[in-house]
């Protein structure tokens, strides 16, 4: 079944700069992607969806790109601030199931 | 607007006990998920449930049973807590099976002393 390993684990960046948060799937078949940011004691909120058909997609603050030949996912935090400390989880759709496949998350840490 | 409503917040228990957790959506999502997130590992499927009285195991449903009595509803037992075992539990719905985005709960904080 499909494979997804996120990358770094933990991040800190200071205010202002970039904060690049990469998922790497195995499944080529794979069209449906997610990005989710849990704040600190807090649930899982969805911050975008992207579908295989678009690569770039912009959001409020952020980007999310999606390179389809290397079976890459990537969120970029563009002058991110310390509202945007969490953790960040991507997830992929199992093409082969009916469930989700979660990456295993990246605790970002913005310094003021 | 819905919401996804998952009871206790904080549940303590004792090694050996039977634990239950419930979670109540009024989307009228057809579809529910229990996950478990523990530091580190990210979210882990239990158990998921396409429509009332369905149950479907996930990679992690050893140890645990589930109920989907009716389309709102979906709990879960613990069927014998673990010793020193701290972990939040997370609901999830969605309309579809796996083709939509998912509404979370606030989650579970679990500890079994």
């Amino acid at each position: 079944g499909e494979q997804v390993e996120q990358r770094p684990p933990h991040l800190s960046v200071r205010e202002g700069d970039s904060a690049f948060i990469t998922c790497t799937y195995t499944d080529p078949n794979s069209y449906y992607f997610f990005w989710y940011k849990q704040e600190p004691g807090a649930s899982l909120q969805l911050l975008m969806k992207v579908f295989s058909s678009t690569e770039i997609n912009e959001g409020q603050g952020f980007t999310v790109l999606l390179n389809k030949k290397d079976k890459r996912l990537s969120l970029n935090l563009t002058a991110a601030h310390p509202g945007d400390s969490a953790a960040y989880f991507c997830a992929v759709i199992d093409t082969n199931a009916y469930k989700v496949i979660f990456g295993k998350g990246t605790h970002l840490h913005v310094l003021p | 607007g819905g919401i996804i409503t998952q009871t206790p917040k904080f549940l303590i228990g004792q090694e050996g006990q039977k634990l239950t957790l419930k979670c109540q959506q009024n989307f009228n999502h057809d579809t529910m998920y229990w996950y478990r997130q523990d530091s580190g590992k990210g979210l882990r499927l239990i158990y998921y449930s396409i429509t009332e009285n369905d149950l479907q195991k996930g990679d992690l449903s050893e140890g645990y049973d589930a109920s989907r009595e009716k389309k709102s509803s979906f709990s879960l037992t613990v069927t014998s807590a673990q010793k020193n075992e701290m972990a939040v539990f997370l609901c999830a719905s969605s309309m579809g099976t796996g083709r939509s985005d998912y509404t979370f709960g606030s989650g579970t904080r679990l500890l079994v002393i």
